[in-house]
């Protein structure tokens, strides 16, 4: 099994611009999960997905942020316009069932905003 | 306010030394408690705690819930510097809410 896989590994942008993260959940778990992670804040969840349906997305800082779960295999996080402030590194997870599992995560995309 | 509380936020210790990590809940929509180990990149999965009382072991790592005091604790023991990680514990709802973590760092 690969895991669950985000991608790019790495992002640095500039102010304004947008970004995409790319996420492919484990095959086979119906539920996902965006974090981000700081220092400051540690891990918080930001929204997630059962059978591809939002069913929290009240951790979204901001309108700036949206998530799209099109198919099962495939979840994107975009921020548009980024900020300095959203630099942070953004994780996503999967898990087998809606809540009591355990999640695996990927291994995260480090974005930086200047 | 923080629903799932860490303490300490660090600590430092000697190779062999043993450690008691914290975390407390929230009682509201409490589900199971999750423990997870952080080292360079992802979080990976080490407890799941539904019951009181009952302990979970693996190695020199054990876990134990206490739903009275709303809390749970980690204990490592004989600590090798490959311990050294950031731990977080989450409570389990309609979904996973975690502490802040505490940041180990084993010393040789």
């Amino acid at each position: 099994d690969a895991g669950v896989i985000q991608s790019p590994r790495h992002e640095v942008t500039e102010m304004g611009q947008e970004v995409t993260l790319r996420c492919k959940p484990i095959s086979g778990h119906n539920s996902l999960f965006w974090y981000r992670q700081t220092m400051m804040r540690g891990l918080e969840l930001l929204i997630y997905f059962n059978n591809n349906v939002p069913i929290d997305d009240s951790g979204m800082p901001e309108d700036r942020f949206s998530a799209k779960m099109p198919n099962a295999s495939f979840s994107t996080l975009k921020i548009q316009p980024s900020e300095p402030r959203d630099s942070a590194v953004y994780f996503c997870a999967s898990s087998p069932g809606q809540t009591n599992s355990p999640l695996h995560f990927g291994n995260g995309t480090r974005l930086t905003v200047t | 306010e923080d629903k799932v509380v860490q303490s300490p936020l660090s600590l430092v210790v000697h190779e062999g030394d043993t450690v008691t990590l914290n975390c407390s809940y929230e009682v509201t929509n409490f589900r199971s408690l999750l423990w997870y180990k952080q080292e360079k990149k992802a979080p990976t999965f080490l407890f799941m705690l539904t019951s009181s009382g009952i302990e979970k072991k693996s190695g020199r790592l054990s876990s134990i819930l206490d739903k009275k005091e709303l809390s749970s604790i980690l204990n490592i023991t004989a600590t090798q510097t490959g311990d050294s990680a950031i731990y977080l514990c989450a409570q389990a709802g309609t979904a996973l809410i975690f502490g802040k973590g505490t940041t180990l760092s084993v010393s040789s």
